[in-house]
This record gives structure tokens, sequence and C-alpha cells, in this order.
């Protein structure tokens, strides 16, 4: 198992591009979310999602879409992106309704917006 | 909303030496999570606690939950270059385990 796959693991963007950050999982977990790590803030929740077709907010969404079409796959969309974006994101995924599932992170994604 | 805080936010101890982390909760905890992570890469879980008062070890690291659930340590002992790194608890605020939210991390430094 690949485990979960976050792509690309670099990224420069200019103010105001949009792109999609890629996440996979080959585990079959019904949960997966995206966080964004920032130093001095720890990790920080932007979606999240319980099975295809249903995804929620986590604490930091403004400026990012989501949408989990399939089991596998949760992209995170940024629309127009801003300096403030300039982060490192992690995808993660866990078993859902299992409190004792750990979640299992990608590698992460470092984007800078310029 | 919950937060999850971290005490020390850095560390440099002398390797052999022990260390303890700790977390702690503004509410009930429903999942307690402890991860590492080294600078660039991506989280490695090392244990996870549901049951008040429960204790895990692996190798030389140990997790305790308090029985009331809102606090979580990581003792490590005798330390060595490999435990260096950043800490972070992360908890599940309901009980379905959605939604984790994670402490900013205790940074490890082991001199030898």
């Amino acid at each position: 198992n690949a485990g979960v796959t976050q792509t690309p693991k670099f990224q420069v963007l200019k103010t105001g591009q949009s792109m999609t950050l890629q996440c996979a999982q080959d585990m079959n977990h019904e949960y997966m979310s995206w966080y964004r790590q920032d130093p001095g803030m720890g990790l920080r929740l932007i979606h999240y999602s319980v099975g295809a077709g249903i995804t929620d907010q986590g604490e930091v969404p403004n400026g990012y879409n989501v949408s989990r079409s399939t089991t596998e796959d949760f992209p995170l969309r940024l629309l127009s992106a801003a300096p403030s974006q300039t982060s490192v994101y992690f995808c993660a995924s866990a078993r859902q309704g299992r409190t004792n599932s750990p979640l299992h992170f990608g590698n992460g994604t470092r984007l800078t917006v310029t | 909303s919950q937060e999850l805080e971290q005490s020390p936010q850095s560390l440099i101890v002398q390797e052999g030496k022990n260390l303890t982390i700790n977390c702690t909760s503004s509410k009930t905890l429903y999942g307690l999570y402890w991860y590492k992570q080294k600078y660039g890469e991506g989280l490695i879980f090392l244990m996870m606690l549901q049951k008040g008062g429960e204790e895990k070890s692996h190798e030389k690291i140990t997790a305790k939950l308090d029985e009331k659930k809102q606090q979580s340590s990581l003792h490590i002992t005798a330390s060595q270059p490999s435990h260096a790194g950043i800490y972070l608890c992360g908890a599940a605020p309901n009980q379905a385990g959605t939604a984790l939210i994670f402490g900013k991390g205790t940074t490890l430094s082991v001199s030898s």
C-alpha cells in the first residue's frame, strides 16, 4: 500500500493563480481531511469529508474548495492564491466511525505564493 | 471551540536524560493521539489513548491519559538523538472521531 499520496511536493504560485493540490489514499478510508501547518500555529483543519459526496468546513476554510467524488481522492482547490496561503499542506485519512483509528498523513505539499 | 495546549513549546535535553511533554485540553477528549514529525516531513503516528487512566508504551516512549480525559503526557526515557523532532498531540472533539484538532507542537532537541 502506498498510503496517502500528495502531489505536488513543492509548488510556487503567483498571487491570483489557481491550482489543485492532489490527495489520494489506497486504504479504503472513508474519512479524509486537509490541514495547513504554519510556524507557531500548529496544524489547522481546512476541510474534511466523511465519505464520497460529503464535505464539511474546518477551522480555516476560506479561500479553499474541496470535493469528494470517490472514496480514494480528496483534492484541495485554491481559487485565487494569496500570500497568506503560503504554507505546508497535509492530507490525512482514517477509517470512519471507529474511535481507535488514527489519522494517516501524507508527506505534505509545500506551497509558496508570491 | 476546543483547544489543545502543549508544554513546553521547545525542549533541549542531553542524551540519556528523561523528559515529559504535556498536552492539556479545554474540554473532554474523545481520543488523544500523539504524533512525531521530523523537519520537512509528514507526521508519524506514535500512540492513541481513549480511556481515562489509559497508559501505553512503545520502546522508550510512554503516553498517559488522565482519568478526567482532559490531559495527556508523553514521557521519553533515556533520550537518544533519534528522538529529536516535533511532537504533536491531536484530539477528537466529538465521539464520531472527525475534525481532529492539534496542539502547536513541542520541538525536542537531543544533544549528544
